[in-house]
């Protein structure tokens, strides 16, 4: 199985500011065929389901904003936030499906600082 | 509005059986794969189990292997996991999960969930 490591485990960043989270995986998820990352992000805010940010590593859903970005390629990539909103509270996870069986990352949570 | 509806969850002693639904509206329910998924408190997801759209092709996670059985039925627009032989690590929010398109492996939307708590 790919294990999937997020780091950090929590951040705080102030209103308005940066949040970079990274993961990891134990094995690369890129795909040379086609060239793309088998990669996505969710977003989980308390006592909700997760919801779908980002996937193939750098393509936003459609109606997420902008401010959330996906990069990397191989086994390290990493969610941005460019300019946290008090509404981007929550745990982000990471999920590959490079590969069966799905498997995700143990979550970020973020907060405001 | 594509909405998918968990029912089934409870307490239910080691050992035990449950049958879990998700009833799905909204879309083409026959078109998609569709796929369990659950969260132990505080924990990160954890696919469980998926099934392809006419219902002849299903996988799962070791974990669960030979004891819950993935299936579905189209003319209801509902998922099912009978979840049985259970145990204490089941304990966990299950969530159905549909694809963004019929057969990748990204999810959106999911259910809200239903709670399986397993314990004597």
């Amino acid at each position: 199985d790919i294990v999937m490591t997020q780091s950090p485990d929590s951040l705080a960043v102030s209103l308005g500011e940066r949040a970079t989270i990274n993961c990891k995986s134990s094995q690369s998820v890129l795909y040379n065929s086609n060239n793309k990352n088998y990669l996505a992000w969710y977003q989980q805010k308390p006592g909700q389901p997760p919801k779908l940010l980002i996937y193939w590593a750098s393509t936003r859903e459609s109606g997420v904003p902008d401010r959330f970005s996906g990069s990397g390629s191989g086994t390290e990539f990493t969610l941005t936030i460019s300019s946290l909103q008090a509404e981007d509270v929550a745990v982000y996870y990471c999920q590959q499906y490079f590969s069966s069986p799905l498997t995700f990352g143990g979550g970020t949570k973020v907060e405001i600082k | 509005e594509v909405q998918l509806v968990e029912s089934g969850g409870g307490l239910v002693q080691p050992g035990g059986s449950l049958r879990l639904s998700c009833a799905a509206s909204g879309f083409t329910f026959s078109s998609y794969w569709m796929h369990w998924v659950r969260q132990a408190p505080g924990k990160g997801p954890v696919w469980v189990s998926r099934i392809d759209s006419d219902g002849t092709t299903t996988k799962y996670a070791d974990s669960v292997k030979g004891r819950f059985t993935i299936s579905r039925d189209n003319a209801k627009n509902t998922l099912y996991l009978q979840m049985d032989s259970l145990r204490a690590e089941d304990t966990a929010v299950y969530y159905c999960a549909r694809p963004t398109a019929m057969t990748n492996n990204w999810f959106d939307p999911w259910g809200q969930g239903t709670l399986v708590t397993v314990s004597s």
